[in-house]
């Protein structure tokens, strides 16, 4: 157990729909990432929040967005879906922005 | 652009083998070298990583190999076990920037037979 949790484990939804995502850190990790793992395109790096400000964009949609809260818990929230946005999505944290990941145990988007 | 090329897709080992994974990337920058563990519905879980002021690093069964000026790096899991059989990933980052964002290989799916 990395100590990265992570909500829903699984979301089923339709086109065109928005979900948010949740994520809380290891406790103390001031930095969280946002990874996508799909079939064809494996684990790309989304984005990057340090003590609730963005750090680092990847390859991130526009319909997506993320933030950090105070409380350090971050949410990544994806608008009208499709069906291609079917994917794991994984959070992972650390105690800088410059050390080792800690991988959630993702959550598991279906769009019908 | 596919910064990070690893081979091979999938790999079976007879146990007690040598599991060897290599990696290949592109972005000189890159200086930070982990090796990240996947069992089905999990996530990634970090199982050793390298920096390149270094040729080798060795913990337990698992040896990375790195090789700087033919920017090539390597897995090599000592006395496989069915208990390996898992998906591997090779990754890369720049903290240049005050970032670790990863740079994922597409992974080895290995299977270890007794």
């Amino acid at each position: 157990d990395s100590g990265v949790t992570q909500t829903p484990k699984h979301l089923i939804t339709a086109t065109g729909q928005r979900v948010t995502l949740r994520c809380s850190p290891r406790s103390g990790d001031l930095s969280v990432y946002w990874y996508q793992q799909s079939l064809d395109q494996g684990l790309q790096f989304l984005i990057q929040y340090y003590n609730g400000e963005e750090r680092a964009k990847g390859n991130i949609l526009e319909r997506f967005s993320a933030q950090q809260f105070p409380d350090l818990h971050s949410e990544l929230n994806l608008s009208s879906l499709e069906l291609g946005d079917s994917a794991l999505y994984f959070c992972a944290s650390s105690d800088s922005p410059v050390d080792t990941q800690y991988f959630g145990p993702g959550t598991r988007l279906t769009v019908l | 652009q596919q910064q990070v090329k690893q081979s091979p897709q999938s790999l079976i080992v007879q146990k007690g083998g040598i599991s060897i994974i290599n990696c290949a990337y592109e972005n000189t920058a890159f200086d930070y070298f982990p090796w990240y563990q996947q069992f089905p519905g999990k996530g990634p879980a970090l199982l050793i990583a390298i920096r390149p002021d270094v040729s080798e690093k060795k913990e337990g069964r698992f040896t990375i190999s790195f090789n700087k000026s033919a920017k090539q790096f390597s897995l090599h899991i000592m006395d496989s076990q069915p208990g390996d059989s898992a998906t591997y990933f090779c990754a890369a980052s720049n903290p240049g920037a005050g970032s670790y964002q990863l740079t994922f290989g597409k992974g080895t799916k290995l299977s270890v037979i007794p």
